[in-house]
């Protein structure tokens, strides 16, 4: 069935350091692939997404991921800081069918002074 | 622009209760869409819309009702509020479905 899960429910790195925030999803035929960002008390914020048909995509200071081939796609933060702190949700969706966004569970990131 | 904006922010209802959940968005987007979000359970879709007057339902549309006469509102409705339903509800919205979606801040819901 459809699900997006996410490897690590958290992740503490120390501010300036890369972090990697992981996510795993089942459906072959999920074609696009959003990340958010959800501070605490604020709705989901678009950070960055990738079609299937492209490995990697890079934002400002954030570059996804995308490994078709096991159904893998991670996030990485460039240089963190204190305002990276917050929940990451990874949501994958199928144009065919239910035309559905599925969303992970989210990890909670936390930037260590 | 103010982009997605819900009200009101938290409510306190009573079993057996019913309400609606304001939804409102000057983008001029097609497509809106009502989730819940519960601890450990990420956001499911509950009912969404491509335009006006044309809705369905999502994931758990159970106890839940939506219309959409005007491309900036789409109301969520609680017909007779219960326990399980507590939980934070967002709505959001893009220009077509499948695109990047904009969320409001959410409504905090609790059914006593």
């Amino acid at each position: 069935g459809e699900s997006v899960g996410l490897h690590l429910p958290t992740l503490s790195v120390q501010e300036g350091d890369n972090s990697i925030i992981n996510c795993a999803y089942s459906n072959s035929a999920s074609d696009y692939f959003i990340w958010y960002k959800q501070e605490s008390g604020k709705g989901p914020q678009f950070i960055i997404d990738i079609r299937s048909n492209m490995d990697k995509r890079q934002g400002q200071r954030v570059t996804v991921l995308l490994n078709k081939t096991v159904k893998h796609l991670s996030l990485q933060i460039a240089a963190t800081q204190p305002g990276d702190s917050a929940v990451y949700f990874c949501a994958d969706y199928i144009a065919q069918g239910a035309q559905k966004l599925v969303f992970g569970q989210g990890t909670r990131l936390t930037i260590n002074p | 622009n103010a982009g997605v904006t819900q009200t009101p922010k938290f409510q306190v209802l009573k079993t057996g209760q019913s309400m609606t959940l304001q939804c409102a968005q000057d983008m001029n987007h097609e497509y809106m869409s009502w989730y819940r979000q519960d601890p450990g359970m990420g956001l499911r879709l509950i009912h969404y819309s491509v335009g006006a007057g044309i809705t369905d339902q999502g994931e758990v549309p159970n106890g839940y009702n939506v219309s959409r006469s005007t491309t900036e509102d789409f109301p969520l409705r609680l017909l007779s509020a219960a326990p399980s339903q507590t939980s934070v509800y967002f709505c959001a919205s893009s220009y077509q479905r499948g695109q990047p979606q904009h969320f409001g801040d959410g409504t905090r819901l609790s059914i006593l």
